[in-house]
């Protein structure tokens, strides 16, 4: 059975915190994604990464950073977090090929006040 | 511009009736198409996925795929209140491992 995970299901900051998002997956996925996603918008990608120590940004990747250091871990930084970033964060994963098919987690939700 | 294109409804059906949600893209070279329905406050569950033109079904859903005219469908045969959901279409281009997701159709079943 397919499992990622993450650190938090909601989370409340302050502007100008840093924040780190955890995402754990178990199903030995080369590939993991990070998006945020917002009423109206939909999801939208910000960092994903095909290999440990591996990242390419996506459509928003302003604001963010990222870091995979081991294969099944997959981390979100928030350098100085601003009110704009209030959003629910979902991690993914997928294998590096063959079907394509991504498996979420079950989301952060972030208050930035 | 990779675009994936859903009507935002609200879709309301009811209940044991079919259900039938739509998406079209912009990117003829797309290969894999998914839907993941997502319930309020929940993250997305993928539950179809289809790679060649034609029909793929599994229990009451049934994907149906159109590369030609480039639209991509699920019908939920025998709605139940259950299947009341926000239901996402993603469509992957085959250059890279991304996703493009629509911004989704919310369904509701109406007992």
């Amino acid at each position: 059975d397919v499992k990622v995970t993450q650190s938090s299901r909601y989370l409340v900051k302050r502007t100008g915190e840093k924040v780190f998002l955890e995402c754990v997956q178990d199903m030995d996925h080369e590939n993991m994604f990070w998006y945020r996603q917002d009423p109206g918008l939909g999801l939208r990608l910000i960092y994903f990464s095909y290999d440990v120590k591996m990242k390419e940004k996506g459509d928003i990747p302003e604001g963010y950073s990222v870091s995979r250091e081991k294969k099944e871990r997959f981390s979100l930084i928030l350098e100085s977090a601003s009110t704009n970033q209030t959003s629910m964060y979902l991690c993914a994963s997928s294998f590096l090929t063959g079907t394509y098919e991504q498996y979420f987690g079950p989301g952060t939700r972030l208050t930035v006040t | 511009q990779k675009e994936v294109e859903q009507n935002s409804g609200p879709l309301s059906v009811p209940e044991g009736a079919i259900a039938s949600l739509n998406c079209t893209y912009s990117d003829r070279g797309s290969q894999s198409f998914f839907w993941y329905r997502q319930y309020s406050g929940k993250s997305p569950e993928l539950i179809m996925s289809i790679y060649s033109n034609g029909d793929k079904e599994d229990g009451r859903f049934t994907a149906q795929l159109n590369k030609a005219s480039q639209y991509v469908s699920l019908l939920i045969r025998d709605s139940q209140p259950s299947d009341s959901a926000t239901y996402l279409c993603a469509v992957n281009g085959g250059g890279d491992e991304k996703l493009t997701f629509g911004t989704g159709t919310r369904l509701t079943i109406i007992p």
